[in-house]
């Protein structure tokens, strides 16, 4: 068990460009979540997966930004036209589900996103 | 979306027990209470979860109050490495899995 992976952990980027980061989430868990943070709040929920099926959107989540996890294994995170706002950590969460609420989130170290 | 409410911060010195409370009062009867823990550049942290029952495990113990509207995480005794932002979270229920994080609250231990 290697935890949960995202790759890069650091990535700098020019307004407007696109950029993609990954999640290789905890190979038996069939929930994979996407938050983003900022400095001194709490990660805030952008998205969730059971298996490769896209359950939930946060109605914060722009149409610039895109989510995929084929094949229910590991997950991406795409930023269209990127913004000097979409500055945050991104983070990757996992989990075995659960009846309820009754399931631990695994999460990964982040990526670090700076859009200059 | 059930919300939490929790103390921006709070001290302890190293070795002492330290008691972290949250006021769920939105709480609805399937909401299970979690705990995480965030140290600097890193991901949160599992610390411990419970639906009614009070809990523990190596990490914490977490007692949940009669009528579920608060619960308390407990760290027998604190280290230096305990030092991290605290997060009370609660999940499924009316929330579903979103799980809506708060600010949560800062610990400082001092040596």
């Amino acid at each position: 068990d290697t935890g949960v992976s995202q790759n890069p952990r650091h990535k700098i980027t020019k307004r407007g460009q696109n950029v993609t980061f990954r999640c290789d989430p905890i190979s038996e868990h069939n929930r994979l979540y996407w938050y983003r943070q900022t400095l001194g709040q709490g990660p805030e929920f952008l998205t969730y997966f059971q298996n490769e099926a896209q359950l939930e959107k946060s109605r914060l989540l722009s149409d610039r930004f895109s989510a995929e996890r084929p094949k229910g294994s590991f997950s991406t995170l795409e930023i269209q036209r990127t913004e000097q706002g979409d500055s945050a950590m991104y983070l990757c969460a996992s989990s075995l589900a659960a009846a309820g609420g009754n399931e631990k989130l695994f999460f990964g170290s982040g990526t670090q996103l700076s859009v200059l | 979306d059930a919300k939490t409410t929790q103390p921006n911060s709070m001290e302890s010195n190293e070795e002492e027990p330290v008691h972290l409370p949250c006021n769920h009062s939105t709480i609805s009867g399937t909401d299970y209470i979690h705990w995480y823990r965030q140290l600097p550049s890193q991901g949160p942290e599992y610390v411990i979860h419970g639906l009614t029952s009070n809990v523990n495990n190596r990490m914490a113990s977490l007692a949940i109050a009669e009528d579920r509207k608060s619960s308390t995480l407990i760290l027998h005794r604190a280290t230096l490495r305990d030092a991290a932002v605290y997060y009370c979270i609660l999940r499924g229920g009316t929330g579903g899995f979103k799980t809506i994080f708060g600010a949560g609250t800062r610990l400082f231990v001092k040596a």
